[in-house]
């Protein structure tokens, strides 16, 4: 069974840092990976998607990496702003019971302090 | 275009009621999925609908819950006899191929 767990579970930093938030998933049989925001009282919004095959993504300030064998991704944020405080959850796609669904860790919550 | 939405946002039932909760999907997405995020708790999924047919039900964590899809678009999510620990977030996502799209959820308190 498909575990995610992240690391820390609440990260708080001054504004203007880089900062690093981690993932880890027990099996490597993945499809891909989603980083996604959650903002309080509000959905998710998908950050960076990386297939299985590929190493890293990149958009803007954010860049996700992804260690398949070792099963591992990492979130790197640059530049922090106040606006980046949110939660920051990593989820997996496996083929698991021929479903498409996503498996969650339990997310970062993110505080940027002006 | 319109995102994913779901109605009603805020529920507050009493232990024992029945509740319904629908999902929007982004029109044209095929794919559905239903998850739960409870306080402290990731979000854990539910069901997930291919058009009107589900072959994934494996989330749903009692015979009390049940969903269906109609016209491979709304999708209603029925908690029967409420619990206090059915009290979440219930999210429902849609999908055309690799990216779901996640609706706002409706917070669900059972008292």
């Amino acid at each position: 069974k498909q575990e995610v767990t992240q690391i820390p579970a609440a990260l708080s930093v001054p504004e203007g840092e880089n900062l690093v938030l981690n993932c880890s998933f027990t099996d490597s049989a993945i499809y891909n990976l989603q980083w996604f925001r959650q903002d309080p009282g509000k959905g998710l919004t998908s950050l960076l998607l990386i297939q299985s095959s590929q190493r890293e993504q990149t958009s803007g300030r954010l860049n996700a990496s992804l260690d398949k064998s070792s099963g591992r991704s990492t979130l790197y944020i640059a530049a922090s702003q106040p606006g980046d405080s949110a939660t920051y959850l990593c989820a997996v796609k496996s083929p698991q019971g021929g479903s498409e669904k996503l498996v969650f860790g339990k997310g970062t919550k993110l505080t940027v302090n002006p | 275009g319109a995102g994913v939405s779901q109605s009603p946002s805020n529920k507050v039932t009493e232990k024992g009621k029945d509740v319904e909760l629908r999902c929007d999907p982004i029109s044209g997405h095929t794919a559905l999925y239903w998850y739960r995020q409870s306080l402290g708790q990731g979000l854990e999924f539910l069901i997930y609908f291919q058009g009107n047919s589900a072959p994934d039900k494996s989330g749903l964590p009692s015979d009390r819950f049940s969903a269906e899809r109609t016209g491979g678009s709304v999708s209603t999510l029925t908690i029967q006899r409420t619990q206090q620990e059915d009290s979440a977030v219930y999210l429902c996502a849609s999908s055309l191929s690799m990216l779901q799209y996640f609706g706002p959820g409706t917070r669900l308190l059972v008292l």
